[in-house]
């Protein structure tokens, strides 16, 4: 069955400092991917997504994040955090129209 | 534009009672999933709607259920509820099927005592 693994539940992270969260995705025909972002009571909110093309994708907020088919991972990176970027960030893999999602890393920012 | 929104905001049942969902999707869009996210894990998906027909079904009991307007909005419904139904219930709304960009409302967080 197709998968989303994240591997880190929780990052923690001083202001200022760069950032990567990890995705990996079970092998499959060529994905498509995205990032959403949820804070503490809210719905998920779109980052970036990645159908075909430039491997690279830059999102919302300063987001970009990697295509890699050869390690099946889509890692989200940012390269300088701020306080507000505290938050739950979700990978997920579109699948027959619906979405898997992994079970998320929750990203801790220190002043 | 209004984004997806979803109602009642917060609920609070017994278990054996029953409990409807409501979402509205974003103006255009004709296809509602809903998913269901219990603390500490990511959504898992329940049922995906496109012009008023099931299009695809989770690994749910049959105790849930939806359906779809011809407006498009859609509800889900829970019979019997048990405690571990406590969760965050999402909608997300986009414009088909396939392939297409699922944006969310802030949920429907539903407690059973």
């Amino acid at each position: 069955a197709q998968s989303v693994t994240q591997p880190d539940i929780h990052i923690t992270v001083s202001e200022g400092a760069s950032l990567e969260l990890r995705c990996n995705y079970s092998y499959g025909a060529t994905p498509y991917l995205f990032w959403y972002v949820q804070s503490p009571g809210q719905g998920l909110q779109l980052l970036l997504k990645y159908f075909s093309g430039d491997t690279l994708v830059q999102g919302i907020k300063g987001f970009e994040a990697e295509f890699k088919r050869s390690q099946s991972s889509f890692n989200l990176r940012k390269p300088s955090v701020h306080w507000s970027d505290a938050a739950e960030y979700f990978c997920a893999r579109g699948s027959q129209g619906n979405l898997i999602f992994g079970k998320g890393t929750k990203l801790s920012v220190k002043p | 534009d209004a984004g997806v929104t979803q109602s009642p905001t917060h609920l609070i049942k017994t278990r054996g009672q029953h409990v409807t969902l409501r979402c509205s999707p974003i103006s255009g869009h004709k296809s509602v999933s809903w998913y269901q996210q219990v603390l500490g894990q990511g959504p898992q998906f329940i049922f995906q709607y496109y012009e008023k027909e099931e299009r695809g079904r989770g690994n749910f009991p049959d105790r849930f259920s939806a359906r779809q307007f011809p407006n498009y909005s859609s509800e889900l419904n829970v019979n019997a509820l048990l405690l571990g139904d406590s969760a965050l219930y999402l909608c997300a709304s986009s414009l088909g099927p396939l392939r297409n960009i699922q944006y969310f409302g802030a949920g429907t967080r539903l407690s059973v005592l």
